[in-house]
């Protein structure tokens, strides 16, 4: 079956980076595209951007550009998205989800808490 | 960005009832393919958003006959007949036509 395992919660200062992973298994990670969405109480879902595990093509959410990173490596099937220059307004739950348009499956979220 | 509205914010409902929930998107969702992506998702509490309908009215693998999805370009409703405790939580509409991905804010289906 199809399962995307995140990686664990992260506590995190302001101004550093961190790079939560997704690792793909129960399907051909190349065959499905890998979207980053980003929850928030105050602000919902919002979709942050999506990258081809074949060829590693991304688009971004223009919220998002220069805050988000997103790349793949193929030999584990597992997704990476990097956080920069950390907010407390980057504060929130991350999830990753496959699928080019729907979003069948989804990891279990990784929490991010930045804060001194 | 394309905006998606979705209403109630939370609705009550009795076990074994009927709710409907609406989503209308800010511009038409039908895309130049002629594929309407909006996409249905509930999230229960502490767990990922899953899958319910995609593409309007195609419900996901195990995904029961009491949830329906319908409507056309702009206005789409998702309706769950005889409800049962499993399906209280949040439900988004998402749209995937355009760029940014954009998510409705939810409505919360709760007990009356």
């Amino acid at each position: 079956q199809v399962q995307l395992q995140q990686s664990g919660a992260e506590l995190v200062k302001p101004g550093t980076s961190v790079k939560l992973s997704c690792k793909a298994s129960g399907y051909t990670f190349t065959s499905n595209h890998m979207n980053w969405i980003k929850q928030t109480t105050g602000q919902g879902l919002e979709w942050i951007g999506i990258i081809n595990p074949g060829s590693g093509g991304t688009s971004y959410n223009v919220k998002f550009k220069g805050k988000a990173t997103l790349t793949v490596d193929k030999s584990s099937s597992t997704a990476f998205m990097q956080l920069s220059s950390l907010t407390p307004e980057d504060s929130a739950v991350y999830y990753c989800a496959s699928g080019t348009t729907s979003f069948a499956y989804w990891g279990q979220g990784t929490l991010v808490t930045v804060s001194s | 960005d394309v905006v998606m509205t979705q209403t109630p914010v939370s609705l009550p409902v009795s076990l074994g009832g009927q709710a409907s929930i609406s989503c209308r998107s800010s511009q038409s969702l039908v895309h130049s393919n002629g594929n309407t992506y909006l996409h249905w998702y509930l999230q229960k509490p502490g767990q990922s958003p899953q899958l319910l309908i995609y593409r309007v009215s195609n419900r996901f693998s195990g995904v029961p006959d009491r949830f329906s999805g319908s409507g056309s370009g702009t206005d789409f409703t998702l309706k769950i007949s005889r409800v049962e405790p499993e399906d209280l939580g949040d439900y988004y509409c998402l749209q995937s036509t355009h760029f940014p991905r954009t998510f409705g804010g939810g409505t919360k289906l709760e007990l009356k």
